[in-house]
């Protein structure tokens, strides 16, 4: 079935540093692809999100770029804040007789410091 | 803006007692979801709708019951909690369609506790 593979945390981070977060789905047809952010406290909210091979998705600074060949969805930012502090979730949306629905990764969980 | 909300933010019960969980949609949207979410475990579908009166199954149904009596509003029911039903409970809405519209809209999430 339809499945999605987040890189582990936690991840913790200096101001300013680079992050990659990974990101890998089962290749079922060509799903939609998303990164949620849920920040301390609050439900999730969509971060960015690509629909076809080779779309980057872009928002915040932070992009990710849909690859087929790899079947992954890396989440990047050239330069994180405090205020990027997190976790974030890799999901992948269903077609077919899984429609409109949402498979996430098991989230990774982002701590940076000044 | 989209605008999800759920009754409560934190809730406490006792092992045995039927809980309801209310999710409420402002945007005319026809599909709505509930999840839970689980340190390590991400988020897990428990029941979806894609219209009123309808539902089906998601990934972890068990112990679980819904009711879509209006199109705004999704409600989860615990028939029996238990406490391996302490979680986060989300719920989330969509438009039908593809393309923009498959974006799902969350609430702030029902933090339930039970004792």
């Amino acid at each position: 079935g339809d499945s999605v593979t987040q890189m582990e945390g936690p991840v913790t981070l200096s101001e300013e540093a680079f992050l990659t977060i990974n990101c890998t789905y089962t290749a079922t047809g060509y799903p939609s692809l998303f990164w949620y952010v849920q920040y301390p406290g609050e439900g999730l909210q969509l971060l960015l999100k690509a629909t076809k091979a080779d779309d980057k998705g872009s928002n915040k600074g932070f992009e990710a770029t849909y690859r087929k060949e790899t079947t992954s969805f890396h989440l990047e930012k050239g330069s994180v804040q405090v205020s990027d502090s997190a976790v974030y979730f890799c999901a992948r949306l269903g077609r077919g007789t899984s429609y409109g629905k949402l498979t996430f990764g098991q989230g990774t969980i982002l701590t940076v410091h000044p | 803006d989209v605008k999800v909300t759920q009754s409560s933010r934190y809730l406490v019960k006792r092992t045995g007692e039927k809980v309801f969980l209310e999710c409420v949609q402002d945007m005319d949207h026809e599909n709505m979801f509930w999840y839970r979410q689980d340190p390590g475990l991400g988020l897990r579908l428990i029941y979806f709708s894609y219209d009123v009166k309808m539902k089906e199954k998601g990934d972890i149904p068990e112990g679980y019951s819904v009711s879509r009596e209006k199109k705004e509003r999704f409600s989860l029911i615990l028939e029996s909690a238990s406490t391996n039903q302490t979680s986060m409970y989300l719920c989330a809405s969509s438009p039908r369609g593809t393309g923009p519209q498959e974006t799902q809209y969350f609430g702030p999430g029902t933090r339930l506790l039970v004792l």
